[in-house]
């Protein structure tokens, strides 16, 4: 079936302008994850979805981040008042959760293409 | 807080060599999954193999292999046979629950 998806693959904005990344994980994956990804750095996890909770968002960078997955599907990720230093690749990955032993919530992750955000 | 860190940004091997990446990590936690992703030149990441903290036995995925040390929160990834396919950047990353903390990367060229 379709992997993830991401829309736009490229988003130039104008400092200060608002902009609006979308995420669409594979059918029926339950969890919904966000990553920042720097040049030449790893990913930085911004937040995890869990249906429509967002039961993580510790990594959102400032207030000027936010997340969200209404109806459990889709996710958006909305960055207000955009600053050169949120100049990245905006990474959207999905999984099903399974919990393994342990009490560790073990799912693989696919990722989507990303993001790439430049901001002038 | 987990941290994960990889100290080789670059490494090379000639094809149908062996070649190993290193990455040590710290974490407070006992239970964990350790993984290996490469992403390939402007393409998306893909899991490469993944390790229980719980398990002892190394993980093993066809070519790919890891020397996992718990002891010593040691995490290396080795590759067999290198293919020039698989000249990617590596990260290694620490899960608990839904939060990943990935190093670096590592650039791997292989070398025909």
């Amino acid at each position: 079936g379709a992997g993830v998806s991401q829309s736009p693959r490229y988003k130039v904005a104008k400092r200060g302008q608002d902009v609006a990344l979308r995420c669409d994980p594979i059918s029926g994956h339950v969890s919904l994850f966000w990553y920042q990804q720097a040049l030449g750095q790893g990913p930085e996890f911004l937040t995890y979805f869990q249906n429509e909770a967002q039961l993580d968002k510790s990594g959102l960078p400032s207030d000027r981040f936010f997340a969200e997955r209404p109806e459990g599907s889709v996710s958006t990720l909305k960055i207000q008042r955009t600053q050169q230093e949120d100049s990245a690749v905006y990474l959207c990955a999905s999984s099903l959760a399974l919990l393994g032993s342990g009490g560790v919530t073990y799912n693989e992750q696919f990722f989507g293409p990303g993001t790439r955000l430049t901001v002038l | 807080a987990q941290t994960v860190t990889q100290s080789q940004p670059e490494m090379s091997v000639q094809e149908a060599e062996t070649v190993t990446l290193s990455c040590t990590y710290d974490t407070s936690e006992s239970n964990y999954y350790l993984f290996w992703y490469k992403q390939p030149p402007s393409r998306q990441m893909i899991l490469v193999i993944r390790q229980e903290a719980y398990k002892q036995q190394n993980a093993t995925e066809n070519r790919f292999s890891v020397n996992f040390q718990k002891a010593a929160k040691s995490f290396s990834l080795k590759i067999s046979d290198s293919q020039l396919g698989d000249t990617a950047m590596y990260f290694c990353a620490l899960r608990k629950a839904g939060k990943s903390t990935f190093g670096d990367g590592t650039t791997l060229t292989v070398k025909p």
